[in-house]
């Protein structure tokens, strides 16, 4: 596609459900980053993916997080027993091949938990 | 640990200024520095990538500078717009992800 995209725009979840969010990267690109922006917290990196490699959980918060990527396109960001502290953006990047390559950003999920 | 950091957090401008946004940051072993714009409810916007071998990067009205050694980057506006208002954010990379910082708003008054 011409850019990444991601779905929903936005969801309203109440406490303790599962919630599921989904990216679709720009084609031919083999990096994808999650990043959650909060309230006051500013953007901060959750996961990478590149390739076949295995992902760099390191910014995940906590085992209630986690995510997938099939056959090395699509990506899924899976939030379990959500808690009110997860309401905030979820934004996915692409990139041409990790590293040093520029980032581009999809429009995000914003996500409200009651 | 990475911190990025962005002075001012707002700016308010008449339009037609020449503007400086500042951004610096611990860790000298970043090679890539990416300005970005956000607008209120959207997502990132690219503007400018420099990476470790290069000091500067322009688009249109858009300069970037890097200076490693000092631990600094400046986004350069000229003859600013009412259509440049949105939140002007730096990010840095020394390992695998982009380290933000929290961000300049800028509002530029016509």
């Amino acid at each position: 596609g011409a850019g990444v995209s991601q779905s929903p725009s936005n969801k309203v979840t109440e406490k303790g459900k599962d919630v599921e969010l989904r990216c679709d990267p720009i084609s031919g690109h083999t990096a994808l980053y999650w990043y959650r922006q909060s309230l006051g917290q500013g953007l901060e990196f959750l996961i990478y993916f590149q390739g076949n490699s295995a992902p760099d959980k390191s910014g995940l918060p906590s085992d209630r997080f986690s995510a997938e990527r099939t056959g090395g396109s699509v990506s899924t960001l899976t939030i379990q027993r959500t808690q009110q502290e997860d309401s905030a953006v979820y934004l996915c990047a692409s990139s041409f091949s990790g590293g040093s390559n520029e980032q581009f950003f999809g429009p995000g999920t914003r996500l409200t938990v009651l | 640990k990475q911190e990025v950091t962005q002075i001012p957090a707002a700016l308010s401008v008449p339009e037609g200024e020449n503007l400086v946004l500042n951004c610096s940051f611990t860790d000298s072993a970043i090679y890539n520095l990416q300005w970005f714009r956000q607008d209120p409810g959207k997502g990132l916007t690219s503007l400018l990538l420099i990476q470790s071998s290069q000091r500067e990067q322009t688009s249109g009205r858009l300069n970037a500078s890097l200076d490693k050694s000092s631990g600094r980057s400046t986004l350069y506006i000229a003859a600013s717009q009412p259509g440049d208002s949105a939140t002007y954010l730096c990010a840095g990379q020394a390992g695998t992800a982009l380290i933000f910082g929290k961000g300049t708003t800028l509002s530029v008054s016509s």
